[in-house]
């Protein structure tokens, strides 16, 4: 089975400090992986994508690794502010569909 | 703006009695989605379409159907909502089969069922 788990579920820092949200995946044959952010109750907002030959994706202080191999991929965030505060879902397009599968999300929250 | 477009933001229905659900897109993709997300949970798809070509997921209850008369509009109707059809349901667009590129979330419709 195709799974997409991410680590921590929550995760609480200060303001400034830099974090990494982490992401596994079971089956390395993925087409792309995609971060999105979700507000409570709001949709989902892409943040970056990789494509599956590409090691990493960059946007302002947002900084997205992909290890295939190793089944992983990570959200880098810089200087975190309080508007950060929101839930990053991680998606993997497997190769085998057309479907996304997510991961369970985490749930970030900075503090002032 | 281009985007993908929902309406209603909040919807209330009662046990048993049918609600449709619409999604717009000005993107002019050529796939659309339909996910269920439960409080605290991952989204989950529902079906989606790649153009007129309906894919319904395997375990999507038949209570779900879905229409899509053109390009920029797709439906959901729930024939009969039960009270553990209450969720965010969220549409989404992207523009080849194999989502090349990103897909484009709306702002979901929050289904509440009395």
């Amino acid at each position: 089975k195709q799974e997409v788990t991410q680590i921590p579920a929550a995760l609480s820092v200060p303001e400034g400090e830099n974090l990494v949200l982490n992401c596994s995946f079971t089956d390395s044959a993925i087409y792309n992986l995609q971060w999105f952010r979700q507000d409570p109750g709001k949709g989902l907002t892409s943040l970056l994508l990789i494509q599956s030959s590409q090691r990493e994706q960059t946007s302002g202080r947002l900084n997205a690794s992909l290890d295939k191999s190793s089944g992983r991929s990570t959200l880098y965030i810089a200087a975190s502010q309080p508007g950060d505060s929101a839930t990053y879902l991680c998606a993997v397009l497997y190769n085998a569909g057309n479907m996304l599968t997510f991961g369970g999300g985490t749930r970030l929250m900075v503090k002032p | 703006d281009a985007m993908v477009i929902q309406n209603p933001r909040y919807q209330v229905t009662q046990f048993g009695k049918p609600v449709t659900l619409s999604c717009s897109q000005t993107l002019n993709h050529n796939v659309m989605y339909w996910y269920q997300q439960k409080s605290s949970q991952a989204p989950k798809l529902l079906f989606h379409y790649y153009d007129k070509d309906f894919n319904n997921e395997a375990d999507t209850p038949d209570n779900f159907q879905s229409r899509r008369p053109n390009t920029s509009f797709c439906f959901l109707d729930i024939r009969s909502p039960g009270l553990g059809d209450a969720a965010m349901y969220l549409c989404a667009t992207s523009r080849v089969g194999r989502a090349l590129g990103t897909q484009y979330f709306g702002p979901g419709t929050r289904l509440l069922v009395l």
